[in-house]
């Protein structure tokens, strides 16, 4: 089974503190994504990544960074989080354009 | 850019009934379509899976169709359970997935 890991399924921080968010798969698949997701806008594509220290920009990258030093590890990062990136974080992986596959969620409080 | 629409936003039957939800999108240049499940406050469950060649998939009592030129996709549920109670979202990947707001079902015992 495939399987994707978030570092926390609940985080809480404060208003302009650096945050990074984990994600790690093991079934060696070349691309991962982090979304957001809010009620009533549904999933949206933060960054993603076709391979190792490559990363492309998806619908709303304002604000976040990422990393990928390793295959199986995908890092989100805000670099100094505000009340509007409280949200449920989510990471995927998925082998080239075939089906992805998502982590538990993580539910960042920004206070 | 890809626009993906989910109708219903929510529904709710009784145990027994079949289900049809509803998505469509705005351009049919697309490697695949999947449908997903999410339970509240968890991550997202496959489930199918539908190639930009095929028609249709079948897993269960789950059936989605596609018609790509038309820009839709329906997802049925047969004789609905309790069990499937949950949110369900339909993505659209053309190199990148863009998701539905997601029709919120609820099945009453």
């Amino acid at each position: 089974d495939v399987k994707v890991t978030q570092s926390s399924r609940y985080l809480v921080k404060r208003t302009g503190e650096k945050v990074f968010l984990e994600c790690v798969q093991d079934m060696d698949h070349e691309n991962m994504f982090w979304y957001r997701q809010d009620p009533g806008l549904g999933l949206r594509l933060i960054y993603f990544s076709y391979d190792v220290k490559m990363k492309e920009k998806g619908d709303i990258p304002e604000g976040y960074s990422v990393s990928r030093e390793k295959k199986e590890r995908f890092s989100l990062i805000l670099e100094s989080a505000s009340t509007n990136q409280t949200s449920m974080y989510l990471c995927a992986s998925s082998p080239r354009t075939d089906t992805q596959y998502f982590g538990p969620g993580t539910r960042l409080t920004v206070l | 850019k890809q626009e993906v629409t989910q109708i219903p936003a929510a529904l709710s039957v009784p145990e027994g009934e079949n289900l049809v939800l509803n998505c469509s999108f705005t351009d049919s240049a697309i490697y695949n379509l999947q449908w997903f499940r999410q339970d509240p406050g968890k991550g997202l469950t496959s489930l199918l899976l539908i190639q930009s060649s095929q028609r249709e998939q079948t897993s269960g009592r789950l059936n989605a169709s596609l018609d790509k030129s038309s820009g839709r996709s329906t997802l049925y549920i047969a004789a609905s359970q309790p069990g499937d109670s949950a949110t369900y979202l339909c993505a659209v990947n053309d190199y990148k997935l863009s998701f539905g707001a997601g029709t919120t079902v609820t099945v009453r015992a």
